[in-house]
């Protein structure tokens, strides 16, 4: 079994502020995580993965995320928000290996305030 | 452009007609999802096809099946349709371990 939880269905920050999208996930077995960005009227855009490669990821976009496995924690952070990075975000768990279901976190809608 | 492309981009249309949605993808992947997102923003996985295979199927209605006639194509025809299918359906497709690339999504409205 799997699950994710992102912990802030909202985020505000200022721009040019850093930001931290805060996920925990939950597995039995090695995941794959990711992170993608929906902005408004649009479909899902891939910002990074973590394949159990480095633990720290870089993105798209200056966005990163750290693999914390003794927190189950995948944060997705930003030195210095834009207001292009006004959108919903989404942390996505899989079990490594073969065609696994994905499943989605609930979302955190991060607003950026000029 | 090489994309997942889905049509139409919005549907209205009124309680109890059938529909259907259509997705093609020219990345080369060998796997296809659909998704519907409710007005929360939650994204549920629906079906997943591989090699035009069906893989995973969700806890769905009946009323929806999906068809695909080849690997780059997954088209979702819905039945009789209800006043809670109105949601965003995002179809995606993938290589095998590698991450999904999505549609913009169909934004059906049930009158």
């Amino acid at each position: 079994a799997q699950s994710v939880t992102q912990l802030d269905s909202h985020v505000s920050v200022s721009e040019g502020t850093p930001v931290l999208l805060r996920c925990n996930y939950s597995s039995s077995y090695s995941p794959s995580l990711f992170w993608y960005v929906q902005h408004p009227n649009k479909g899902l855009q891939l910002l990074l993965k973590y394949t159990s490669a480095a633990t720290l990821v870089k993105g798209i976009n200056g966005f990163e995320a750290e693999f914390k496995k003794s927190e189950t924690s995948f944060h997705l952070t930003k030195p210095s928000a834009h207001m292009s990075d006004a959108a919903e975000y989404f942390c996505v768990v899989r079990k490594s290996g073969g065609y696994q279901k994905v499943t989605f976190g609930t979302g955190t809608k991060l607003q950026v305030i000029p | 452009d090489t994309a997942v492309s889905q049509t139409p981009k919005y549907l209205v249309t009124q309680m109890g007609n059938d529909k259907s949605i259509k997705c093609e993808q020219n990345l080369g992947h060998d796997t296809m999802y659909w998704y519907k997102q409710d007005s929360k923003k939650f994204l549920k996985i629906m079906f997943s096809y591989n090699n035009k295979e069906l893989i995973i199927n969700e806890t769905v209605p009946n009323r929806f099946s999906p068809k695909s006639p080849d690997k780059a194509h997954l088209n979702l025809h819905i039945n009789s349709l209800e006043l809670g299918d109105s949601a965003v359906y995002f179809c995606a497709s993938s290589q095998q371990n590698q991450p999904q690339h999505f549609g913009d999504g169909t934004r059906l409205s049930i009158l």
